[in-house]
């Protein structure tokens, strides 16, 4: 049973359109993340969500819009595609978001964009 | 601007021998580290952590060890099993100042154990 699901998987388009990818977490966690895994593999947070609030914000184009309609799910929109979103898009979550949290991710989205 | 860096892409070690990645940070406003591990096609996996107020932390096979004057981390692996061929990204938090804890990673060393 996934913990921490992504969908979809694989995500190919061309720039210039919009698209969106989802994460649902069954594990009761109140606290998820977007991360993005860039061509350099750096591992590098987009954004946090703690009861549906927004509590980390990187510095991250504002093409990117993450939602959260509930605890249990964090969907990240992206308008306008450009070749340099192309990426592997983790999701995580945490049960709060204190020092020593472990967080849980998802299997990745690879977002290739032509 | 590199806050955590693993200069090791990759480290190939025989099964039951030790294997160390290492790890190096900058910021001296970290205060807790964590290591997870990364199958292909899967998401990472917490493997351990350590505090800053410890030096070592132990779970089974895996301990890691943490030199705050050198600002650098290790991760020993003993022994090494073909299944902890994987990517190990090591990461770090900052608890104070308000940072609200969020990972800053490195960019990952594949380890490889061969049979």
């Amino acid at each position: 049973d996934t913990a921490v699901s992504q969908t979809p998987k694989y995500l190919v388009t061309q720039m210039g359109n919009d698209k969106s990818i989802k994460c649902e977490q069954n594990l009761g966690h109140d606290t998820m993340y977007w991360y993005k895994q860039d061509s350099k593999k750096f591992l590098k947070i987009m954004f946090s969500y703690n009861n549906k609030e927004l509590i980390i914000n990187e510095t991250v184009p504002n093409r990117f819009s993450p939602k959260s309609p509930d605890k249990a799910h964090l969907n990240l929109h992206i308008n306008s595609l450009e070749l340099g979103d192309s990426a592997v898009y983790f999701c995580a979550s945490s049960q709060g978001f204190r020092l020593a949290v472990e967080q849980f991710f998802g299997p990745g989205t690879r977002l290739t964009v032509l | 601007d590199q806050q955590v860096k693993q200069n090791s892409p990759s480290l190939s070690v025989q099964e039951g021998r030790i294997s160390i990645l290492n790890c190096d940070y900058t910021n001296s406003m970290f205060d807790y580290f964590l290591w997870y591990k990364k199958y292909p096609a899967e998401g990472p996996t917490f493997l351990i952590s350590i505090s800053s107020i410890k030096d070592k932390n132990e779970d089974g096979r895996f301990t890691v060890f943490l030199n705050k004057s050198a600002k650098h981390l290790s991760l020993h692996i003993v022994p090494s099993q073909p299944g902890d061929s994987a990517v190990y990204f090591c990461a770090a938090s900052a608890g104070s100042g308000g940072s609200n804890y969020k990972l800053t990673f490195g960019k990952g060393t594949l380890l490889t154990v061969n049979p």
